[in-house]
């Protein structure tokens, strides 16, 4: 039962154009949520996060919006760069009640290719 | 600081023998989870640190998996008997006490042949 899906394999953009991708979850719980980005031999990047508290969190070129009652969020990259082509991973978190990990659930990730 | 460290970067290993992993977080963080990633899939949780005591374990973790983190600071994996399904990217994830983020390394590649 995967609880965050990336339903997209792959996306392609033009360079200068607005990349978004999409992510989903099942599990109510979640209260934090986040992106990372990852090159291929390299560990993930963190990239930008969102607290279930807000719908919204920019960070330069990098927006995240949350819409909780759809349990769904996205990332939008504008403007996009070759330098983003990447897989991009979601991920969702709660804080445990006891033993207060943060552990995160990835979904398969998005590979984003920006065209120049 | 350079960030999450990770050693080896690569290892091949024959089918039965036992291999392990070093992971040092960034100094300051008292959170240190290990995480497994297979061709095609997000990574997955294994296990979790809060300073020396490990409180989390995934079902993915089977007795063959040990992990320790003796004095809250560097931390070990050791796969024992591994088998082919073994094979994937590891990676180790470190997280400060005010922030809810994790901070990931480069990844130990393990192939077993």
């Amino acid at each position: 039962d995967q609880q965050v899906k990336q339903n997209s394999p792959s996306l392609s953009v033009q360079e200068g154009r607005i990349s978004i991708l999409n992510c989903d979850y099942t599990n109510s719980m979640f209260d934090y949520f986040l992106w990372y980005k990852k090159y291929p031999a390299e560990g993930p990047t963190f990239l930008i996060s969102i607290s279930s508290i807000k719908d919204k969190n920019e960070d330069g070129r990098f927006t995240v919006f949350l819409n909780k009652s759809a349990k769904h969020l996205s990332l939008h990259i504008v403007p996009s760069q070759p330098g983003d082509s990447a897989v991009y991973f979601c991920a969702a978190s709660f804080k445990d009640s006891g033993a207060g990990s943060y552990q995160l659930t990835f979904g398969k990730g998005t590979k984003l290719s920006v065209i120049p | 600081d350079t960030g999450v460290s990770q050693d080896p970067r690569h290892k091949i290993t024959k089918r039965g023998q036992n291999v392990t992993f070093r992971c040092d977080p960034i100094s300051e963080h008292n959170r240190l989870y290990w995480y497994r990633q297979t061709l095609g899939q997000g990574p997955e949780f294994l296990t979790y640190f809060q300073n020396e005591a490990q409180l989390e374990k995934s079902r993915l973790l089977s007795d063959r998996f040990s992990a320790e983190r003796p004095k809250g600071s560097f931390s070990t994996l050791e796969i024992q008997r591994t088998e082919q399904g073994d094979s994937a990217m590891y990676l180790c994830a470190s997280g400060g006490p005010l922030n809810t983020e994790a901070f990931f390394g480069q990844g130990t590649r393990l192939t077993v042949v």
